[in-house]
């Protein structure tokens, strides 16, 4: 079956602008997670949702948000974008259970000029 | 707050000799651990798995260790090939939370 996928995959945005980010779960998984990473950071957690509830929400600010659809695909959005904020994108999902293993997509390379 | 940490930023291995990488908790609440590699250019992918009522796993080439008394975590390598090379990351999972990543380790395989 297919993979995560991300869309899209490059992406290249000014400063003060958005941008919404595309992320479409592996089929039959309802839990989606979306990290950051960056060199100096790592993977950072974002949010994660599930049956289009936000289950977990990490610590960024507010212009950091996102949602689920009923088909489960989930979008993130990003506003007023700082230089700061350019990263790898990463989208995971997981099947239901207490504790499965995350499948990552290949990621969205954010650059904010 | 908790988090997941590694001992060693860089590893370099020559080709056919055993890694180690390794990997200290800090969440004595962690119940799932995970091992992902992550090639340059895609995103982290699932090495192997293991939970807390566990010591020791084992899956192709690759066994992941668990610590529980200090919180201690490592993934075993063998025979490494060039295809290894590549950043590893662990993760802990405590019910109810996400995963929280460590840093990473780039492994390097020399000829």
């Amino acid at each position: 079956k297919a993979g995560v996928t991300q869309t899209p995959r490059y992406l290249i945005k000014t400063r003060g602008q958005q941008v919404t980010l595309s992320c479409s779960p592996i089929s039959g998984h309802r839990s989606v997670s979306w990290y950051q990473q960056t060199p100096g950071q790592g993977l950072q957690f974002l949010f994660e949702y599930f049956s289009e509830t936000q289950r977990n929400k990490g610590n960024f600010p507010g212009r950091f948000s996102g949602r689920q659809f009923s088909n489960s695909r989930s979008e993130m959005n990003v506003s007023t974008l700082e230089l700061g904020d350019s990263a790898l994108y990463l989208c995971a999902s997981r099947a239901q259970g207490v504790s499965t293993e995350a499948f990552f997509g290949q990621g969205t390379r954010l650059t904010v000029v | 707050g908790e988090s997941v940490g590694l001992h060693l930023p860089t590893l370099s291995v020559q080709e056919g000799d055993n890694s180690i990488i390794n990997c200290a908790y800090s969440n004595s609440a962690s119940d799932y651990f995970i091992w992902y590699k992550q090639e340059s250019g895609k995103g982290p992918q699932f090495i192997i798995d293991i939970r807390s009522n566990m010591d020791k796993r084992q899956g192709q080439r690759v066994t992941v260790l668990l610590n529980k008394t200090v919180k201690h975590l490592s993934l075993q390598i063998a025979a490494t090939q060039p295809g290894d090379s590549a950043v590893y990351f662990c993760a802990e999972k405590t019910e109810g939370q996400n995963f929280v990543f460590g840093p990473g380790t780039r492994l390097s395989v020399l000829p």
